[in-house]
């Protein structure tokens, strides 16, 4: 079946440091992403979304990437901070399923001092 | 601003008692609104949704229900809970479709 998931389950970076955490998709019909940010014990926030017209997005310190031929979505964070721990997920949805956003299954970011 | 509140933040409960978790959201109108369910490391299940008042759509058949009496008002329940009900619930909005969902700060549930 269709899925989304995360190509690694941890990722430990170095302060300052820029951060990549990668995300596969299988469904061709996928037209919106997006990732979230989640903190031990708390509920997902959103840190920045991306339609399928486009292929870059940036926001503050964070930028995503959309490769549409190979199905695949990254999610850069620049100057990593201690702040930026947590378990990241990318998100997806289609048209066809107006209300579903299907998520990944989370990368874990620790952030080394 | 828009907020959404959620309620309790924690709750321990034992096999076969009912359950019941509320969710609010303020600040918006005629939200779509969502329970999803997340598993200790894993990621986030869909269970229902609702576009408006009385109206939910159900992902997973399972023993829990949902109900939207109001506007803004999202209600999980169960009547028995079982032992696999356990985990971390999520409330979420949004206005458009399933674009850019607002969680609440989630319910941790133990069932023993």
């Amino acid at each position: 079946g269709e899925s989304v998931g995360l190509h690694l389950p941890t990722l430990s970076v170095q302060e300052g440091d820029n951060s990549i955490i990668n995300c596969a998709y299988s469904n061709s019909a996928s037209d919106y992403f997006i990732w979230y940010k989640q903190e031990s014990g708390k509920g997902p926030q959103f840190i920045i979304d991306i339609r399928s017209n486009m292929d870059k997005r940036q926001g503050q310190r964070v930028t995503v990437l959309l490769n549409k031929t190979v199905k695949h979505l990254s999610l850069q964070i620049a100057a990593t901070q201690p702040g930026d721990s947590a378990v990241y997920f990318c998100a997806e949805n289609t048209r066809a399923n107006d209300y579903k956003l299907s998520f990944g299954a989370g990368t874990t970011v620790t952030v080394r001092a | 601003s828009q907020t959404i509140h959620q309620w309790p933040a924690t709750l321990v409960q034992p096999v076969g008692s009912p359950l019941s978790l509320e969710c609010t959201v303020e600040g918006t109108s005629n939200p779509n609104l969502y329970w999803y369910r997340q598993a200790a490391g894993r990621g986030l299940q869909l269970l229902f949704y609702s576009v408006g008042i009385g109206q939910i759509s159900s992902e997973v058949p399972q023993n829990l229900s949902a109900s939207r009496p109001q506007d803004r008002q999202f209600i999980l329940s169960s009547k028995k809970l079982l032992l696999s009900d356990s985990g971390f619930y999520l409330c979420a909005w949004s206005l458009t479709g399933a674009e850019k969902l607002f969680f609440g700060s989630g319910t941790q549930l133990s069932v023993l």
